[in-house]
């Protein structure tokens, strides 16, 4: 398995510019997250999706982003406009609720998309 | 307000010592936690977890004790080496049967040679 895909790696723009990033999810996996880590906060939840439905988005931060889960294998997160404080690593990451180690369904996360906008 | 907190950003390690980083929580209703191992330029990778009804976990070099009178967690890694350096983020499971995963800001564990 490939594990979870996450496109772009790097991405650098210019603020007031629309930034899409891209996720693939593990085959088979019915839960997928998006998570933003920064230096202040840390490793945030963003949004997450079970069997493409958005369950939870209280963390999104405001309008300017949207999530979307079209099918099983492809989710996106949209920012538009981008803003300079927008600049942190987007993670993606999905699961498998029948899957689990000590009784904890476990995360498998992407390599992440860097995001920079200047 | 941060409801998992890792306090200390960084620690370094001689090898062949063992590593402890800590963990503090606020909310009581969490069921699990989690560790995961970060290295530059990847995602996050599942270490250990432990459920909130016991208070020891062990895998190889890695155990996981909790304290839930004392809201605290901690990772003791015997003997640390030097590929266990990379950074380490405590998780705490919400409850139910798939909440999300909240996470501390990371500890970057340098292990010397």
């Amino acid at each position: 398995d490939a594990g979870v895909i996450q496109s772009p790696r790097h991405e650098v723009t210019e603020m007031g510019q629309e930034v899409t990033l891209r996720c693939k999810p593990i085959s088979g996996h019915d839960y997928l997250f998006w998570y933003r880590q920064t230096m202040m906060r840390g490793l945030e939840l963003l949004i997450y999706f079970n069997n493409n439905v958005p369950i939870d988005d209280s963390g999104m931060p405001e309008d300017r982003f949207s999530a979307k889960m079209p099918n099983a294998s492809f989710s996106t997160l949209k920012i538009q406009p981008s803003e300079p404080r927008d600049s942190a690593v987007y993670f993606c990451a999905s699961s498998f609720r029948g899957q689990t180690f000590s009784g904890a369904n476990v995360l498998t996360f992407g390599a992440g998309s860097r995001l920079t906008v200047l | 307000d941060q409801q998992v907190k890792q306090n200390s950003p960084s620690l370094s390690v001689q090898e062949g010592r063992i590593s402890i980083l800590n963990c503090d929580y606020t909310n009581s209703m969490f069921d699990y936690f989690l560790w995961y191992k970060k290295y530059p330029a990847e995602g996050p990778t599942f270490l250990i977890s432990i459920s909130s009804i016991k208070d020891k976990n062990e895998d190889g070099r890695f155990t996981v004790f909790l304290n839930k009178s004392a809201k605290h967690l901690s990772l003791h890694i015997v003997p640390s080496q030097p590929g266990d350096s990379a950074v380490y983020f405590c998780a705490a499971r919400g409850g139910g049967s798939q909440g999300n995963l909240i996470f501390g800001k990371g500890t970057k564990l340098s292990v010397k040679p």
